[in-house]
């Protein structure tokens, strides 16, 4: 298995531009998670998906932050406008009923100038 | 005050020291995981813990549910240990609170 794909692996815009990220996550697996990571806040979980649906979103920033899962296999989460702040790695994680291990994908580094 | 507290926060030891990374929380968990942070940004899951003890090659990680307390150690520490270890705790359903982390540093 591929494991969970990410892309893009390196983005860097302007503030005020929209980004999208993109993860797919691995077959068979029915639970998606996004993350971010930066220094000062560490990991953080932005929202989860169980079944395509999602479960807890209560993570995301602000309005400026959205996440969808239009099918098992590709979920995107969308920042419309980027600011600065919003600099970070995105992680995104799948894992099967029960959720003992969540597989993490490689990450998105996101800056935002 | 954080959810999950992890000690030290760095720490560097020498090839072939034991190294032990604590893990403390404060409410009930449902399980607690080890992850491990490669150099170049990669997370892999070490462990998942709901009781006692597990062992998966040099690593070894412990949990007391009474103390709300884990440890990760690693024996015989070779350079290639050399990551950020981050503890997190799974409240209810698959939601995952993280530690801050423990960077770690194993010299040749």
């Amino acid at each position: 298995d591929a494991g969970v794909i990410q892309s893009p692996r390196h983005e860097v815009t302007e503030m005020g531009q929209e980004v999208t990220l993109r993860c797919k996550p691995i077959s068979g697996h029915n639970s998606l998670f996004w993350y971010r990571q930066t220094m000062m806040r560490g990991l953080e979980l932005l929202i989860y998906f169980n079944n395509n649906v999602p479960i807890d979103d209560s993570g995301m920033p602000e309005d400026r932050f959205s996440a969808k899962m239009p099918n098992a296999s590709f979920s995107t989460l969308k920042i419309q406008p980027s600011e600065p702040r919003d600099s970070a790695v995105y992680f995104c994680a799948s894992s099967s009923t029960g959720g003992e291990t969540q597989y993490f994908g490689p990450g998105t580094r996101l800056l935002v100038l | 005050k954080n959810e999950v507290e992890q000690s030290p926060q760095n720490l560097t030891a020498q090839e072939g020291e034991f190294i032990t990374i604590n893990c403390s929380y404060s409410v009930g968990i449902s399980a607690l995981h080890w992850l491990q942070q490669h150099p170049g940004g990669g997370i892999v899951s070490l462990f998942m813990l709901s009781s006692g003890k597990k062992k998966h090659g040099r690593l070894i990680a412990t949990i007391n549910i009474q103390e709300k307390h884990s440890s990760l150690h690693i024996t015989a520490s070779h350079p290639r240990d050399s990551a950020v270890y981050i503890c997190a705790v799974r409240l209810g359903g698959n939601k995952l609170t993280f530690g801050g982390g423990t960077r770690v540093l194993v010299k040749p």
